[in-house]
């Protein structure tokens, strides 16, 4: 079974600023990984597929990057709300795991 | 545009089988490429996918809910659901059902499945 690890499990930041949020997977998983937003009492959104891929909808402010075990979701300038936990999620032979998330909260 | 309907009982007992139903709508559970599943979050915790299943009756699970889990399709009412056996207070959680391919394409709304006494 394949892990994902993200960090940091908190981010603290102002409207404006920039967000670097990072998933290491246990071994390679090629660029099959995704990254969803989910606010609270929501069900998760996708934002980001094959990586680097913006899913249908989402702002351009939101990229992702990185192959192999180590991935990065950048959102360039926050917006009020973008305010959220982000999850990274994998599939390896069709068994599906998460990240056990990154908030991010308004300093 | 594909919605999908969570359906169950929200308490559950100690020791008895969580049963919940995933109605799909606005296109077809057969669509060739995707699998249907489910995916749990506990209370201020995160998402632990618990298993998937093709239309053609093909499943996967997780590993470590495998023993305890058994998630079937009904083709014909456009439904699939999820049994969860010997549930304990470990599994209260918001049950999702969704549309999987290398992500999950679609997410039900959610509903909140309480195990206790």
């Amino acid at each position: 079974e394949i892990v994902l690890t993200q960090s940091p499990a908190t981010l603290s930041l102002s409207p404006g600023e920039r967000a670097t949020l990072s998933c290491r997977a246990s071994q390679s998983v090629s660029s099959y990984l995704a990254w969803y937003q989910q606010k609270p009492g929501q069900a998760p959104r996708l934002l980001i597929y094959d990586a680097s891929n913006r899913a249908t909808g989402i702002p351009a402010r939101f990229s992702g990057s990185g192959s192999g075990t180590d991935f990065t979701l950048t959102i360039s300038s926050l917006e009020p709300e973008d305010f959220a936990v982000y999850y990274c999620q994998q599939r390896s032979n069709w068994l599906f795991t998460f990240g056990p998330g990154t908030k991010v909260d308004i300093k | 545009q594909l919605q999908l309907q969570e359906s169950g009982p929200g308490l559950v007992k100690p020791s008895e089988t969580l049963s919940l139903t995933c109605t799909v709508s606005g296109g077809s559970i057969s669509s060739s490429s995707y699998y249907w599943g489910w995916i749990r979050q506990p209370p201020g915790k995160g998402l632990e996918w618990i298993g998937s299943i093709y239309y053609s009756g093909s499943t996967y699970y997780n590993p470590s809910l495998k023993s305890r889990v058994t998630i079937s399709v009904d083709t014909s009412k456009n439904q699939f659901s999820l049994k969860l056996s010997s549930v304990t207070a470990a599994d209260t959680a918001v049950y999702y059902c969704a549309r999987l391919y290398v992500t999950v394409t679609h997410w039900g709304q959610g509903t909140l499945v309480t195990v206790s006494s």
